[in-house]
């Protein structure tokens, strides 16, 4: 099975700041990385596939990189509705999800 | 609109069965793979099964074989009967549309899950 790693756990962070996420895989995956933010009591919303394609209607602060093992979430400069918690996918084999990471208001 | 909505959530007790529902509405349902994401309390997210349009069906090692994945693609429904429950599959129940960007399934509409409690 793929493990999928996230750093850091929790980040604090304010509005206007640069953000950035890493996701590693326990083994190659090439591409196939998804990442997804999450509302409280909200379902995920996906933000950007294939590690760097942008999901339609997401805003372009949000980018991706990364390809076979490290993996990178970039938010430009952090806004009000973008504090949540944000997940890596991998779908090269079945699919598996990363712990999380919580952006908190600093 | 495109949309999914869960449904049969609830309590019951260890060892005992529930089904949850996902109906679809607002795309052509029987073109898309689906799949059951779940989440427990507090906790992050887990696949827990797929079901292909052509119904090729996949699960994940903590449910195989207690829990069953199936369609209605004339009802525009998906399912999941759950069996031999645990308190560990305690959880919001998600069900979330497969569609296909290059090449590849992404889990891009999801429902506003359903919660499962089993607890005695």
């Amino acid at each position: 099975d793929i493990q999928m790693t996230q750093s850091p756990s929790t980040l604090s962070a304010s509005v206007g700041d640069r953000v950035t996420i890493t996701c590693r895989a326990s083994q190659s995956i090439g591409s196939w990385l998804a990442w997804f933010q999450q509302k409280p009591g909200k379902a995920p919303k996906l933000l950007i596939y294939k590690a760097s394609t942008l999901e339609s209607g997401v805003p372009s602060r949000f980018s991706g990189s990364g390809s076979g093992t490290e993996f990178t979430l970039t938010i430009s400069s952090l806004q009000p509705d973008d504090f949540a918690t944000f997940y890596c996918q991998q779908y090269n084999s079945y699919w598996t999800f990363g712990q999380g990471t919580k952006v908190e208001i600093k | 609109e495109v949309q999914l909505v869960e449904s049969g959530g609830g309590l019951v007790q260890p060892g005992g069965s529930l089904r949850v529902s996902c109906e679809a509405s607002g795309f052509i349902f029987s073109n898309y793979n689906m799949n059951w994401v779940r989440q427990a309390p507090g906790k992050g997210l887990e696949w827990v099964s797929y079901i292909s349009s052509a119904t090729t069906i996949y699960y994940a090692d903590s449910v195989k074989g207690r829990f069953t994945i199936s369609r209605d693609n004339a009802k525009d429904l998906l399912y999941l009967q759950m069996n031999s429950l645990r308190d560990e599959d305690t959880a919001v129940y998600y069900c979330a549309r497969g569609a296909r960007r290059q090449l590849v399934d992404v889990f891009d509409i999801w429902g506003p899950g359903t919660m499962v409690t089993v607890s005695s």
